[in-house]
């Protein structure tokens, strides 16, 4: 039982590529996030998925998408990345119903150059 | 949307002494406030939550409080180590969808 994986684990980027960031989780949870951690400013949402087939958007969704095609799968996609998208992404998911917690990944490091 | 607030941003104390983080949120619709504890280069992990029926609840050595009127909770350690050295993260949901997180405050405890 992994929980919630993340790949990969660092990248490097120059400005204008794109990428895909992959979260798996075996947990068999419904809900499924994206967050972003930048120094002094917290864990901000990007996108999240409360099942199958359906996304919404978070706080700071701008230059993102995602798709989650199978229950246990949240892409996060980066389409042109920019120097603003350099930052540490988490994945998390969690159970269905109200005040369930959330279960972290180990975080992807991404640089864009 | 909600907005969490979280003081100190960092906090130091001596081994043994007790360590206070507070947070305070915006949308009384809110009820569900989890805490999470994130070592350098790891994953945010929860060491506590507390729904918005109770007011306090414990945990060996750590407690959050809950103060609904107010609209802020609280994380206490006591008889704090060098382990419990990390960045604590308050957080609050209404909607059982999204979360919202407070900046973090940096605990450092001195041997």
């Amino acid at each position: 039982n992994a929980g919630v994986t993340q790949t990969p684990k660092f990248r490097v980027l120059k400005t204008g590529q794109s990428m895909t960031l992959l979260c798996a989780q075996d947990m068999n949870h419904e809900y499924m996030y994206w967050y972003r951690q930048d120094p002094g400013m917290g864990l901000r949402l990007i996108h999240y998925s409360v099942g199958e087939g359906t996304t919404a958007k978070g706080e700071v969704p701008d230059g993102y998408n995602v798709s989650r095609l199978k229950k246990q799968n949240f892409l996060l996609g980066l389409e042109s990345a920019a120097p603003s998208q350099t930052s540490v992404y988490f994945c998390a998911s969690r159970k269905g119903g109200y005040n369930q917690p959330q279960h972290f990944g180990d975080g992807t490091r991404l640089s864009i150059l | 949307g909600e907005n969490v607030e979280q003081h100190p941003s960092t906090l130091s104390v001596q081994e043994g002494d007790s360590a206070v983080i507070k947070c305070t949120y915006s949308d009384s619709a809110s009820n569900y406030f989890p805490w999470y504890k994130q070592e350098l280069g790891k994953r945010p992990q929860l060491i506590i939550d507390i729904r918005s029926n109770v007011g306090e609840k414990k945990d060996q050595r750590i407690a959050v409080t809950l103060n609904k009127t107010a609209k802020h909770f609280s994380l206490h350690i006591t008889e704090t180590q060098p382990e419990d050295s990390a960045v604590y993260f308050c957080a609050a949901s209404y909607t059982g969808n999204q979360f919202y997180f407070g900046t973090g405050t940096s605990l450092t405890v001195i041997p």
